[in-house]
């Protein structure tokens, strides 16, 4: 198994523009969830699926989108990126409703510079 | 809504010290308790974790945690660290019917030699 793959792996975009940052996992696991990581916040959560065709906000959702068409694939897109939304983006998943006490696994993270 | 505090922020120990890293919570119902290590330039992985039973858990690479339900407390205990453990660790709750996770801000461990 790959496990949670994320791509890019880096990326810098300029104020305004817009990307989709990739995650893909294997495991058949029904939740899915994307966090941003910042200095001294620690991990903050922006969006996430229960399974497919389900999503819901986390903590910070406000200038990104997620769509989860298939249980492998979440998509996060930034419709028009904002300095702030510099950051390291992990994605997660875990077998979620069936079984909440299991851990979640994270992908390797996306090194976002907005300029 | 839940929400998890890490006390210590950046934490500098010889190697052969003890570890003790405080994690509190606030949620008033059962919960599920986790904590992940970042090593540098990693992704989080997970060190142990708690969500019935002994309070006493043991996790990986000697770590072991002790979840005190009237203090809202999971302490990340190690009785002798390594170099090797320079690392983030972040303490993570979430309810005990749902996976949606809420971290801590998490502590920075050095380890000198």
């Amino acid at each position: 198994n790959a496990g949670v793959t994320q791509t890019p792996k880096f990326q810098v975009l300029k104020t305004g523009q817009s990307m989709t940052l990739q995650c893909a996992q294997d495991m058949n696991h029904e939740y899915m969830s994307w966090y941003r990581q910042d200095p001294g916040m620690g991990l903050r959560l922006i969006h996430y699926s229960v399974g497919a065709g389900i999503t819901d906000q986390g903590e910070v959702p406000n200038g990104y989108n997620v769509s989860r068409s298939t249980t492998e694939d979440f998509p996060l897109r930034l419709l028009s990126a904002a300095p702030s939304q510099t950051s390291v983006y992990f994605c997660a998943s875990s077998y979620g409703l069936r079984d909440p006490r299991q851990e979640q696994y994270f992908g390797p993270g996306t090194r976002l510079t907005v300029t | 809504a839940q929400s998890v505090s890490q006390h210590n922020h950046h934490v500098i120990l010889s190697e052969a010290a003890s570890l003790e890293l405080g994690c509190n919570y606030s949620y008033g119902g059962t919960v599920n308790l986790f904590w992940y290590v970042q090593y540098p330039g990693q992704h989080l992985q997970l060190l142990l974790k708690y969500f019935s039973g002994d309070p006493l858990v043991k996790g990986i690479k000697g770590f072991e945690a002790e979840f005190i339900k009237s203090k809202f407390s999971f302490n990340l205990r190690k009785p002798s660290v390594q170099w090797s453990d320079t690392a983030e660790y972040f303490c993570a709750v979430n309810p005990g019917t749902a996976s949606k996770l809420t971290f801590g801000t998490g502590t920075r461990l050095q380890v000198t030699l």
